[in-house]
């Protein structure tokens, strides 16, 4: 099974700041990596499939980067809307498919 | 827009069997495969199943034992039981749609239902 480690657990940020994320497979995942948001009450939401590329409906100021077993989930800017718990998701190698623990950012 | 809604019992009794249902409309069935998601606390986000709607179906190994999935094509519903449930099982069950070219990308998820296992 693909081990998803994300860090920080916890980003603690202010509006209008930059946001890096980190998710590592604990083996190669290919480009099969994606990215949801999740906010308090609510389903996750798929941000970003395929490590770079945004679902519909995805603000421009989301953006995915890297391949085989490092990836990043980038917020040029963050908006108040932004602070949300957001985890990483491998379909490459299966089964099963495996999702992170979470990064959670929160206002500073 | 496609909607995504769980049903089922809130509360099961250790031993038992969870059974949940999920309902779909407002958009294809046939183009996707459906999936069943699972959030604790302790474990996080975990898929449980999928099933196609030729009612072929593929369990993470974690849980086969104790799944089974279910489709009904004509009403647009998908089915999950649980079997011999104990309180690691308590969670928030989220049924899900994946496009078949697409495997095990989750594009729509419902509200999710809250499940406790507890006598």
């Amino acid at each position: 099974e693909i081990v998803l480690t994300q860090s920080p657990a916890t980003l603690s940020l202010s509006p209008g700041e930059r946001a890096t994320l980190s998710c590592r497979a604990s083996q190669s995942v290919s480009s099969y990596l994606a990215w949801y948001q999740q906010k308090p009450g609510q389903a996750p939401r798929l941000l970003i499939y395929d490590a770079s590329n945004r679902a519909t409906g995805t603000p421009a100021r989301f953006s995915g980067s890297g391949s085989g077993t490092d990836f990043t989930l980038t917020i040029s800017s963050l908006e108040p809307e932004d602070f949300a718990v957001y985890y990483c998701q491998q379909r490459g190698n299966w089964p099963p498919w495996t999702f992170g623990q979470g990064t959670k950012v929160e206002i500073k | 827009q496609v909607q995504l809604q769980e049903s089922g019992p809130g509360l099961v009794k250790p031993s038992e069997t969870l059974s949940l249902t999920c309902t779909v409309s407002g958009g294809s069935f046939s183009s996707y495969h459906w999936s069943w998601v699972r959030q604790s606390a302790v474990k996080g986000l975990e898929w449980i199943g999928r099933i196609y709607t030729t009612g072929s179906t593929n369990y993470n190994p974690s849980l086969k034992s104790r799944v089974t999935m279910s489709i009904d094509t004509s009403n647009n519903q998908f089915s999950l039981n649980l079997s011999s449930v104990t309180a690691a099982d308590t969670a928030v069950y989220y049924c899900t749609r994946a496009r078949l070219a697409l495997a095990g990308l989750f594009d729509s998820w419902g509200q999710g239902i809250l499940v406790t296992v507890s006598s």
